[in-house]
């Protein structure tokens, strides 16, 4: 079966400090991986999806960046965290059908 | 990104009532609707989800009710209980041709009091 994992689950980092969250996706070759990030209110904001390895497409021009090294791993960066970075982050993969499972997320609070 | 608009906010029902969750899109592509269930904490998970060639899916105590024309859909929750109290999203996506990614509502905090 397939599984999401997704680290670290909780997260304190000082305002200028780097960022790198990793997801990794088991039990399916080739899937479709998403990052999203959910503010209080706001909902599910989508932050970046790639179709494969190398493949980023970018849904909101920010502070962040993503990268996929390898099939079923799936990196989300900062190399300079600002205070509006705080929230909840979550990977997402996706197969052939149109169905997402999401990992547990990670609460990210900038100080 | 199309934007598919929910309603309400928040929610209150009384042990064994229904809940009623609502929205809206605008994008006539779209033709994948699932709803997720999230807890405190955790990431959200499939709840059920319907395609536009059907007006009605019932799962259990969970009824999505789908209508083309007016372009809305709704979740309804038949003899909610606590532990249903949770938050809902509703998501809507494009998968002719291929898969795009869900677009998500802003979600509905339910909370079923006894």
């Amino acid at each position: 079966s397939q599984t999401i994992h997704q680290w670290p689950a909780t997260l304190v980092q000082p305002v200028g400090s780097p960022l790198s969250l990793e997801c990794t996706v088991e039990g399916t070759s080739n899937p479709n991986l998403y990052w999203y990030r959910q503010a209080a209110g706001r909902g599910l904001q989508l932050l970046f999806y790639s179709v494969g390895i190398g493949q980023i497409s970018s849904e909101v021009p920010q502070n962040l960046s993503a990268s996929r090294p390898q099939d079923r791993q799936f990196i989300l960066s900062s190399k300079k965290l600002l205070l509006s970075d705080s929230g909840f982050y979550l990977c997402a993969w996706s197969g052939d059908s149109t169905e997402a499972f999401f990992g547990q997320g990670t609460r990210l609070t900038v100080v | 990104q199309q934007q598919v608009k929910q309603s309400p906010q928040s929610l209150i029902v009384q042990k064994g009532g229904i809940s009623i969750i609502n929205c809206a899109y605008e994008n006539t592509a779209f033709d994948y609707f699932p709803w997720y269930q999230q807890f405190p904490g955790k990431g959200p998970a499939l709840l059920i989800a319907i395609r536009p060639d059907v007006s009605e899916k019932k799962e259990g105590r969970f009824t999505i009710s789908f209508n083309k024309s007016a372009k809305q859909f709704s979740l309804h929750i038949m003899d909610s209980q606590p532990g249903d109290s949770a938050t809902y999203f509703c998501a809507a996506s494009n998968n002719s041709p291929g898969n795009t990614p869900l677009v998500f509502g802003k979600g509905t905090r339910l909370s079923v009091i006894a």
